[in-house]
């Protein structure tokens, strides 16, 4: 039973446009949302995170929104850039963190010039 | 490079075969991660360890698998009789203080494992 979901493998954005990245969980007890961003032959690397008693945060091009009613979040990157080409994860985290992070299957997001 | 380093970064066993993965946590790091993608797959939770324990290994196959992270060196994650479904990219991730925890898990390049 997966308790985070990402439905869509690959998202395919033109250059400068706003790419919207979504993933969906089914266990209320997370408290901690967190993006991860991953290269090819890379370890993923730290994006951007929000905690479950906020409802949207903003770090620069990155800004993730949670839907605590709908257990939906989606991560929005405006404006598009060819770096941004990777693969998403969405992860979860419930209070304590001492059974890590639970990560989504990804989301290929691929960068159009 | 002050980094989560992982070594092999690729290694090929043929069935039957031991498999050793290493991890150095980053500098001032004390919790260590393993995670486990296959093919087509997200990261999957394996084991959770402090120096000399192992807090949670509820993602660790019940046989052939095991991990350590003793009080001197690397973490280590150690598959015994290899077979071919073993074949993945191996992760290990650091964090400083399960206090802090939001989450924020550092991440090494991973271990290619391949099963002939």
């Amino acid at each position: 039973d997966q308790q985070v979901k990402q439905n869509s493998p690959s998202l395919s954005v033109q250059e400068g446009r706003i790419s919207i990245l979504n993933c969906d969980y089914t266990n209320s007890m997370f408290d901690y949302f967190l993006w991860y961003k991953k290269y090819p032959a890379e370890g993923p690397t730290f994006l951007i995170s929000i905690s479950s008693i906020k409802d949207k945060n903003e770090d620069g091009r990155f800004t993730v929104f949670l839907n605590k009613s709908a257990k939906h979040l989606s991560l929005h990157i405006v404006p598009s850039q060819p770096g941004d080409s990777a693969v998403y994860f969405c992860a979860a985290l419930t209070g304590g963190g001492a059974d890590g992070l639970t990560f989504g299957k990804g989301t290929h997001l691929i960068i159009q010039p | 490079n002050a980094g989560v380093m992982q070594n092999p970064r690729h290694l090929v066993r043929r069935r039957g075969q031991e498999a050793r993965l290493r991890c150095s946590p980053m500098k001032g790091h004390s919790h260590v991660y393993w995670y486990r993608q296959l093919p087509e797959e997200g990261l999957k939770f394996m084991v959770y360890l402090q120096k000399e324990n192992i807090i949670d290994e509820s993602g660790m196959p019940k046989e052939r698998f095991s991990a350590e992270f003793p009080k001197e060196g690397p973490s280590i994650l150690r598959i015994q009789q290899v077979v071919r479904g073993d074949s993945a990219a191996y992760f290990c991730a650091s964090s400083p203080l399960l206090g802090s925890n939001t989450g924020e898990l550092f991440f090494g390049e991973g271990s290619r494992l391949t099963v002939l």
